[in-house]
């Protein structure tokens, strides 16, 4: 089945700085998606992303899919940004979601 | 409305018990999920339900069980369970519509399950 690789395992910043996270991919994907783990266990939905670039406040995401990698970019961090970072994927002989082992983030002021 | 909904949010059960979990849309949605996820681990995929048919089990154990009486609303019946059993058990849904348009899944809060 596909793989998913992302890195850093875990990452510390100091609040303001920016940051890019990596999420590799073995074979072609119809689905590529990246979530936010908070605290308390709930999955939110970053950006729904295949392929291509979209922005949506300080967070914006890369999908180059001819190179099979995805980048997520924060920009100027908050403390509530802190958590767990995953990149979930679906092949396109797939059905369902394959996630990373996701990369922890730790903002601190 | 993007709000997929989960009870209960916290359950502790013995070896012996039968509970159950509940998750619920109101989105159309025509793809629901059932997702276990251990501590420090990534979730994994355990059912898919595709217009109220069960159309992936991942090999998972028969003391789960789950259901999906309408297109809204998605059981998992527990009973004997392990103790490594225990964890988030999260639920989430999607379009289901197969034809290629976004089929952006969303996660319900997930239920965290102790098994004593």
């Amino acid at each position: 089945g596909i793989q998913v690789e992302q890195s850093p395992p875990d990452l510390i910043l100091q609040e303001g700085a920016n940051s890019t996270l990596r999420c590799n991919f073995s074979d072609s994907v119809n689905n590529l998606q990246w979530f936010h783990q908070n605290p308390w266990g709930q999955l939110i939905n970053l950006f729904y992303i295949p392929s291509g670039t979209k922005q949506n406040g300080r967070l914006s995401a890369t999908t180059v899919a001819t190179e099979r990698y995805s980048l997520l970019y924060i920009s100027s961090s908050q403390t509530t940004d802190s958590g767990v970072y995953f990149c979930a994927v679906e092949s396109q002989a797939g059905t369902a979601l394959i996630f990373g082992k996701g990369t922890t983030l730790s903002v601190s002021s | 409305d993007t709000e997929v909904t989960q009870t209960p949010k916290h359950l502790v059960m013995g070896m012996t018990n039968k509970k159950s979990l509940k998750c619920e849309q109101h989105m159309g949605h025509r793809a629901m999920y059932w997702y276990k996820q251990k501590a420090k681990k990534p979730p994994e995929l355990m059912f898919v339900y595709s217009y109220e048919k069960l159309s992936i089990n991942e090999s998972v154990p028969s003391r789960f069980s789950p259901e999906c009486p309408n297109s809204s609303l998605l059981n998992l019946h527990l009973h004997a369970l392990q103790p490594e059993d225990s964890a988030l058990y999260l639920c989430a849904s999607s379009q289901g519509s197969g034809q290629g348009i976004e089929e952006t899944q969303y996660f319900g809060p997930g239920t965290r399950l102790l098994v004593l």
